[in-house]
């Protein structure tokens, strides 16, 4: 079976400090993966997507990067954190190509910026 | 952006009661789904749904994808405590690259 896992589970960082949250996906191979931010336990918003090794697509301009050094691991960046960083993030993985667009979402890192 | 429309925002209900909430949207979409998130946890996948008019059930939980392909609801029958937490519609339109669109979810409250 498929799992999903981040780390850390909990991250309280100062301003100007840099940032690296790690997603692994086992159980499959080439997913789609996805990075997501939820601000106050609702809304998430799409940062990135990734279809394979070395591609990143961003959905939003902003502080942050994306990247995709193995097959079933995301790594989501930052050289400078900024207040509204803070947030819930949510990595997510998919099948694909499938007829079936499932997103399977792991447990989430809290980000504090302080 | 693409936004999908989710109503209630929120619904405090007594344990047995039956819930409804639902998702609108003003262009076509060939995917529902229905997420459940608790707190501090990533959301869990309840129901996919993929053909309009498709009825579908998870235990207590049905839901149906619309006629027009534009909206979806979720029901919730007789319901418990362990049914709090903010449930995600989803959908996906055609081209989308298996991107999602996410509603701003429904709060649910259920009083013993």
């Amino acid at each position: 079976s498929q799992t999903i896992h981040q780390w850390p589970a909990t991250l309280v960082q100062p301003v100007g400090s840099p940032l690296s949250l790690e997603c692994t996906v086992e159980g499959t191979s080439n997913p789609n993966l996805y990075w997501y931010r939820q601000a106050a336990g609702r809304g998430l918003q799409l940062l990135f997507y990734s279809v394979g090794i070395g591609q990143i697509s961003s959905e939003v301009p902003q502080n942050l990067s994306a990247s995709r050094p193995q097959d079933r691991q995301f790594i989501l960046s930052s050289k400078k954190l900024l207040l509204s960083d803070s947030g819930f993030y949510l990595c997510a993985w998919s099948v694909w190509p499938s007829s079936y667009n499932e997103q399977f979402f792991g447990p989430g890192t809290r980000l504090t910026v302080l | 952006g693409q936004q999908l429309n989710q109503s209630p925002q929120s619904m405090f209900i007594q344990e047995g009661e039956d819930v409804s909430m639902n998702c609108t949207s003003s262009s076509i979409f060939n995917t529902w789904l229905w997420y459940k998130q608790d707190p501090g946890e990533g959301p869990v996948l309840l129901i996919a749904l993929y053909k309009a008019g498709e009825l579908t059930s998870n235990g207590r939980l049905t839901a149906q994808f619309g006629i027009t392909r534009k909206d979806s609801f979720l029901n919730i029958s007789a319901s418990i405590p362990s049914d709090v937490g903010i449930y995600f519609c989803a959908g996906q339109r055609d081209n989308q690259g298996g991107k999602l669109i996410f509603g701003q979810g429904t709060e649910l409250s259920v009083k013993p």
